[in-house]
């Protein structure tokens, strides 16, 4: 059985300060790994998706790295604001029966403060 | 584009009656949709996966009878809530994919909060 463990579990930084989300996950057999944003009360944000066979994606200042090897994925947020506080999701889509299904990790809970 | 809408955003309703959710793709059809259930503080887990026109497949845990799935055509998929109780209060969240079995990319919707009294 898949599982996704997310670390830290929170994380409270200043304003313009980078910073690395962590996900790791236990079978290696995944098709796609993403993250997601989720602010309080709302449904989710896709923010990258990297497939299996891909190391990293870009967009913005967000950068999500892929060692699917090692079970490992990292969300590096650039140059933070404010507008960045939110959950932060990572989840993988996993191959043979359980294709297509997402298996979430329990999420990091970012602030970001003025 | 990729856009999910669900409807009611909120509910409020009395211990034993139904409600049903509806989660419909506005800009794209279908292929699959999802439903996950989110408990405060706690990450989504899902709870079944339905193909147009199929029954839908539940996860281990999750009553069928007690959580009907209708995906009765690519841009909408309905759950019903049947009986419910306090513990079914959660945010109910549905996703929607293209593709089957959501091979790539899944677009969710912006949940809906039950609150059963």
């Amino acid at each position: 059985k898949q599982e996704v463990t997310q670390i830290p579990a929170a994380l409270s930084v200043p304003e313009g300060e980078n910073l690395v989300l962590n996900c790791s996950f236990t079978d290696s057999a995944i098709y796609n790994l993403q993250w997601f944003r989720q602010d309080p009360g709302k449904g989710l944000t896709s923010l990258l998706l990297i497939q299996s066979s891909q190391r990293e994606q870009t967009s913005g200042r967000l950068n999500a790295s892929l060692d699917k090897s090692s079970g490992r994925s990292t969300l590096y947020i650039a140059a933070s604001q404010p507008g960045d506080s939110a959950t932060y999701l990572c989840a993988v889509s996993g191959g043979g029966t359980s294709y297509g299904k997402l298996t979430f990790g329990q999420g990091t809970i970012l602030t970001v403060h003025p | 584009g990729a856009v999910v809408s669900q409807h009611p955003s909120w509910v409020i309703c009395k211990s034993g009656t139904s409600v049903k959710i509806e989660c419909r793709s506005l800009d794209f059809q279908a292929t699959t949709m999802f439903w996950y259930r989110q408990f405060p503080k706690q990450s989504l887990m899902l709870m079944a996966t339905s193909n147009e026109g199929s029954k839908a497949t539940y996860e281990q845990g999750v009553e069928k009878d007690k959580f009907l799935i209708n995906h009765a055509s690519l841009t909408l998929s309905t759950l019903t809530v049947t009986s419910a109780h306090p513990e079914d209060s959660s945010f109910y969240i549905c996703s929607a994919s293209p593709t089957l079995a959501g091979a790539y990319e899944q677009y969710f919707g912006p949940g809906t909060r039950l609150t059963v009294t």
